[in-house]
């Protein structure tokens, strides 16, 4: 059964970045879209962005433009989310997550979940 | 962009009860590409339900969902102990983006 593990919990200050990675157990990593999700302490679930390992090519929420980045190394089976510019809003647990079907690129719900990383910006 | 509204906000009811929770999206969702999904604090969500009505593997037959177009609902029948806690709807019938609603929490009365 693949999993999907992440890495630990983090502490930033505000203006720093964070990069938080996202191993696949399992094989056919490549032909899943990964996405990363994020909850706020209090606020409901927000998608901030994915990628499609096999094609490298990521899409992101508008409201993340030009601060978060999201990559993919297949060889390791691991994607990566970093978010530049930190402010203490970005306080959240973030998860990545996979979709339930092979090839339908973000047309199907999410089944498989990473644990969450914490993310706390602080002075 | 797809915006979802979910509702009540938050529902008390007893174990055995039965809940219904709404999903209501801003446009017709096509081949009723929704999912609800479980999140209880400290966890990461749990699919239970995909595509409107099916039923994710090893989820008991107590939750269901149904619907079409702009108006879903997801029932728990039965409600236990174990089932109370916040529930998101979520589209991928648009997307990217998926979006989701802000959640229903079901607590106990």
């Amino acid at each position: 059964q693949v999993q999907l593990v992440q890495s630990g919990a983090e502490v930033k200050k505000p203006g720093s970045s964070v990069k938080v990675s996202c191993k696949s157990s399992g094989d056919t990593f490549s032909s899943y879209a990964i996405s990363w999700v994020r909850q706020a302490p209090g606020q409901g679930l927000e998608w901030m962005g994915g990628i499609i390992p096999i094609f490298g090519t990521p899409n992101y929420a508008q409201k993340f433009q030009g601060r978060v980045t999201i990559t993919a190394d297949e060889a390791a089976s691991t994607a990566y989310m970093e978010l530049s510019g930190l402010r203490s809003e970005d306080t959240a647990v973030y998860f990545c997550s996979r979709d339930m079907f092979r090839g339908l690129y973000y047309n199907c719900a999410l089944d498989v979940w990473g644990q969450g990383t914490t993310v706390t910006v602080s002075s | 962009e797809i915006v979802l509204t979910q509702s009540p906000g938050t529902l008390s009811l007893s174990p055995g009860d039965r809940a219904t929770l709404s999903c209501r999206a801003s446009q017709s969702i096509a081949s009723g590409h929704l999912a609800w999904y479980q999140k209880k604090l400290g966890q990461p969500p749990r699919l239970l339900i995909f595509d409107a009505s099916s039923r994710a593997t090893g989820i008991p037959d107590r939750f269901s969902g149904s619907g079409s177009g702009t108006d879903f609902t997801l029932t728990v029948s039965r409600l236990e102990p174990d089932d109370f806690a916040v529930y998101y709807c979520q589209q991928y019938a648009n997307s990217p983006p998926y979006t989701f609603g802000q959640g229903t929490k079901l607590e106990i009365k």
